[in-house]
């Protein structure tokens, strides 16, 4: 069984760009969720996809967006960055039957 | 006020200790709990996750919830420097898709 894994593992941008982070679910895993989690902090729910649809969102700006593919892997979309998205981004996968979500590594953005 | 709250330490226990660790949360709706542990610069690894109130153990691992209390505990026995990580309680209500995360409580096991 494969985890769920994310690429790039870090990055560095400057200030105005845009990103774009990978992830690939859990296999079997139909839904997932994309966090946020600042230095000494603990994560925040950006967004959630199943069924290739946004399927919840946190408080989050419209510059944060994101894409489900049918093979249930997903992109994390940045736009116009700012040096307050310096953190580590976290996928996790799961199933709608299930309450549990598994992370991945996560990718760390470094913006300057 | 957060709607998850977490010591964030660190805490510091000499090999063998019984560690406990808690978080308290404000909104009743929340039914799901669970316990992840952290490595520097890791994803979050599932530990263990409940739904009722009551004690659940798994090895040298118990998750204890009273959702009368709004209070959940994680309690760590024989405790090894190989537990020395951040502990993040998440908490997820029955509807909505999303877990909330305490800010974490960072443990050091000394050997």
């Amino acid at each position: 069984e494969t985890g769920v894994t994310q690429s790039p593992t870090h990055l560095i941008k400057t200030r105005g760009q845009q990103v774009t982070l990978r992830c690939s679910s859990q296999s079997g895993h139909n839904t997932v969720s994309w966090y946020q989690q600042a230095l000494g902090q603990g994560p925040q729910f950006i967004f959630q996809y199943y069924r290739e649809e946004e399927n919840g969102r946190g408080n989050f700006p419209p510059r944060f967006s994101g894409l489900q593919f049918p093979n249930y892997s997903s992109e994390l979309n940045v736009n116009a960055l700012e040096l307050d998205d310096s953190a580590l981004y976290l996928c996790a996968s799961s199933v709608p039957r299930l309450e549990t979500q598994y992370f991945g590594p996560g990718t760390r953005l470094l913006v300057l | 006020q957060k709607e998850v709250e977490q010591d964030p330490g660190p805490l510091s226990v000499p090999e063998g200790a019984i560690v406990s660790l808690n978080c308290t949360y404000s909104n009743s709706a929340f039914q799901y709990f669970m316990w992840y542990r952290q490595y520097s610069r890791k994803g979050p690894e599932l530990l263990m996750y409940t739904y009722s109130s009551g004690n659940k153990e798994d090895g040298r691992f118990t998750a204890q919830v009273d959702k009368s209390s709004k209070y959940i505990s994680l309690f760590i026995r024989d405790s090894q420097p190989s537990d020395s990580a951040t502990y993040l309680c998440a908490i997820k209500g029955y509807a909505g898709n999303m877990l909330t995360f305490g800010g974490g409580t960072r443990l050091m096991v000394k050997p």
